[in-house]
């Protein structure tokens, strides 16, 4: 099956930095999504990006498809933007039945 | 807020017993998946249901099971668990148009097992 790889594994950055998160992944994909777990286990989702770049606020995601990778922006890190980023891509393979694989995701922490 | 819930929140059993987990999806949404979530791991998923059926599964054993009901809640079930089966149980809705997933997940806030 796919391979979603995403780096780094841990992250430490002072409030106001920024950082890049990345997802690789090893075949073509339908669609990937971005999400945010928060301390208490919900996942949130931060964008659909199959392909392109969106933006919103101070986060921001590009798709390059035909590379296989995905970058995920964080400007001006708050405290709040701690927790576990993950990636999931629906594999072309799965035939739109969209069985997604999560990467292990980013674990970030932002200090005050 | 994603307006998927799940129940119970935190639960407790011991091996061997069964549990039953609830998921009411989005409004306007019409299909379900969950996803077993290991501590320091990502989501696996398990299986989603699509019209009251099952329309995809990864790798999990038949003692785990779910049904989707005419108003698109869903259960998952889990049988003769096993110590390993502790682990946050997460639900997302979704919309599939002609059978097709357009992708995009909305997750619930998850049921956390415990096996003892």
């Amino acid at each position: 099956g796919i391979q979603v790889e995403q780096s780094p594994p841990d992250l430490i950055l002072q409030e106001g930095a920024n950082s890049t998160l990345r997802c690789n992944f090893s075949d073509s994909v339908n669609n990937l999504q971005w999400f945010h777990q928060n301390p208490w286990g919900q996942l949130i989702n931060l964008f659909y990006i199959p392909s392109g770049t969106k933006q919103n606020g101070r986060l921001s995601a590009t798709t390059v498809a035909t590379e296989r990778y995905s970058l995920l922006y964080i400007s001006s890190s708050q405290t709040t933007d701690s927790g576990v980023y993950f990636c999931a891509v629906d594999p072309l393979a799965s035939g739109g039945s969209y069985i997604p694989t999560f990467g292990r995701g980013t674990s970030l922490i932002v200090h005050p | 807020e994603t307006g998927v819930t799940q129940s119970p929140t935190h639960l407790i059993k011991t091996r061997g017993q069964q549990v039953t987990l609830r998921c009411s999806s989005q409004s306007g949404h019409n299909t379900v998946s969950w996803y077993q979530q290991a501590l320091g791991q990502g989501p696996q998923f398990i299986f989603q249901y699509y019209r009251e059926e099952e329309n995809g599964r990864g790798n999990f054993p038949p003692r785990f099971s779910g049904l989707q009901f005419p108003n698109y809640s869903s259960e998952l079930n889990v049988n003769a668990l096993e110590l390993d089966d502790s682990a946050l149980y997460l639900c997302a809705s979704s919309l599939a148009a002609g059978g097709r997933n357009t992708g995009e997940l909305f997750f619930g806030e998850g049921s956390r097992l415990t096996v003892l």
